[in-house]
Formats: C-alpha cells, sequence, structure tokens
C-alpha cells in the first residue's frame, strides 16, 4: 500500500536560518507530488507540485523552493527564513484519476 | 482559474443530529472531482467523500453525503447522526479532471463544533 512520510513533524527556526523540509512517498512509482502551505486559520495553498525528477512547478513567488531528487522525494528549501513563512506545511501525493494523500504535516514557527 | 468557496466559518451541531456544510466552485470545465477532507486537531487531512462530476448520482460514505447540483455548481456534505469525533475543519476542494499535475484547489473551511 501507498505511504507518505513528512518530517520533521514541528519545526522552530530563527528569522535568517535556511529550512530543509522532507517528503517521501513508498509503494508508488511516478506520483505527482505537491507542497501546501496552511497559514493560522486559513485555507491551503498549494505552493509547487512536481510531475517527475527535476520538475518542479511553483504557483506563488515566494521565498521557498523545491527540488525533487528521486522519483519519491520532494524536498521544501529555504535559504533564509521571513516570519511570513511560518505555518503548517503539507505533503500530499496523487495520481491522474485518484484522491490526494497528505502527509502528517509540519508546523514551522519562524521566530 | 477554479475557486471554491465555503461561506460558513463555523457551525455547531449537537450529538446524533444532522448538519449540512456548504460549498460552492466556480469552473468552466465540464469534468471534474469535488471533495471534502477532514481535518481534526491532529491537523491530519483524511478524505471524506469523493464526487465525479460526470455522476449524477450523490455519492455517500456511512453517515456522510452529499448533495451535488452540477449546473448550480453546488457541492454540500451532509453529516447524519453527529459524532463528537466528527468534530473538525472542513474542506470543500476541487480537483480538475485530466492534466498532466491536476491541481487540488480548496475553500477556506468551515470549523464543525459538535456539543453533547
Amino acid at each position: 500500500s501507498q505511504t507518505i512520510h513528512q518530517w520533521p513533524a514541528t519545526l522552530v527556526q530563527p528569522v535568517g536560518s535556511p529550512l530543509s523540509l522532507e517528503c517521501t512517498v513508498e509503494g508508488t512509482s511516478n506520483p505527482n507530488l505537491y507542497w501546501y502551505r496552511q497559514a493560522a486559520g486559513r485555507g491551503l495553498q498549494l505552493l509547487f507540485y512536481s510531475v517527475g525528477i527535476g520538475q518542479i512547478s511553483s504557483e506563488v513567488p515566494q521565498n521557498l523552493s523545491a527540488s525533487r531528487p528521486q522519483d519519491r522525494q520532494f524536498i521544501l528549501s529555504s535559504k533564509k527564513l521571513l516570519l511570513s513563512d511560518s505555518g503548517f506545511y503539507l505533503c500530499a501525493w496523487s495520481e491522474v484519476g485518484v484522491s490526494f494523500v497528505f502527509g502528517a504535516g509540519t508546523r514551522l514557527s519562524v521566530l | 482559474a477554479q475557486t471554491v468557496t465555503q461561506s460558513q466559518p463555523e457551525m455547531s451541531v449537537q450529538e446524533a443530529e444532522t448538519v449540512t456544510l456548504s460549498c460552492t466552485y466556480d469552473t468552466s470545465e465540464s469534468d471534474y472531482y469535488l471533495f471534502w477532507y477532514k481535518q481534526p486537531p491532529s491537523r491530519q487531512m483524511i478524505l471524506v467523500i469523493r464526487q465525479e462530476a460526470y455522476k449524477q448520482q450523490n455519492a455517500t460514505e456511512n453517515r456522510f453525503s452529499v448533495n451535488f447540483q452540477k449546473a448550480a455548481k453546488s457541492f454540500s456534505l451532509k453529516i447524519s447522526d453527529s459524532q463528537l469525533g466528527d468534530a473538525a475543519m472542513y474542506f470543500c476542494a476541487y480537483r480538475s479532471w485530466g492534466g498532466t499535475a491536476s491541481k487540488l484547489t480548496f475553500g477556506t473551511g468551515t470549523r464543525l463544533q459538535v456539543t453533547l
């Protein structure tokens, strides 16, 4: 069966520090992968998606970047965090015609 | 671009009663998917129910059912026999039918409280 792992679960980082969140999927090949962010009290905003290794599409201009070094690995990064980067980050995978499956999320606090 | 609107920021229901959460969407596409996701305090996103736009029959999953009105672009969720464990944020979401990387577009959510 397919599973999705996301870590860390919680992260507290100072402003200006780097960021790396990792997401891996098991039990499937060539999945579409997505990073969403949920700000406090708001819905989910799509940040990046990827249809294959090295293929990244950005939905909104921001301080973050994404990479897909392996088929089932999706990484969200930042060189210098801003206060506004605080939020709840969710990784998800999907195949065409199938519902999205979400990871457990990472709660990021930038202080 | 598609948009999803949930006009009820908060709803409350008594245990064992029925509640309906509203959702409207805007699209020019004829084929698509609609979803309801539940986000409990753990913040894990859990799929509640899914509807394919080409299906006229409303989807049901145990105590959860939808009222899908394609012409009106309306997709409401009905929870019957509400339980304390149903308390959560509920998100309505839209997904295009095809495309290389079909994205999921969410509404802003409805917080459901379940009281004794």
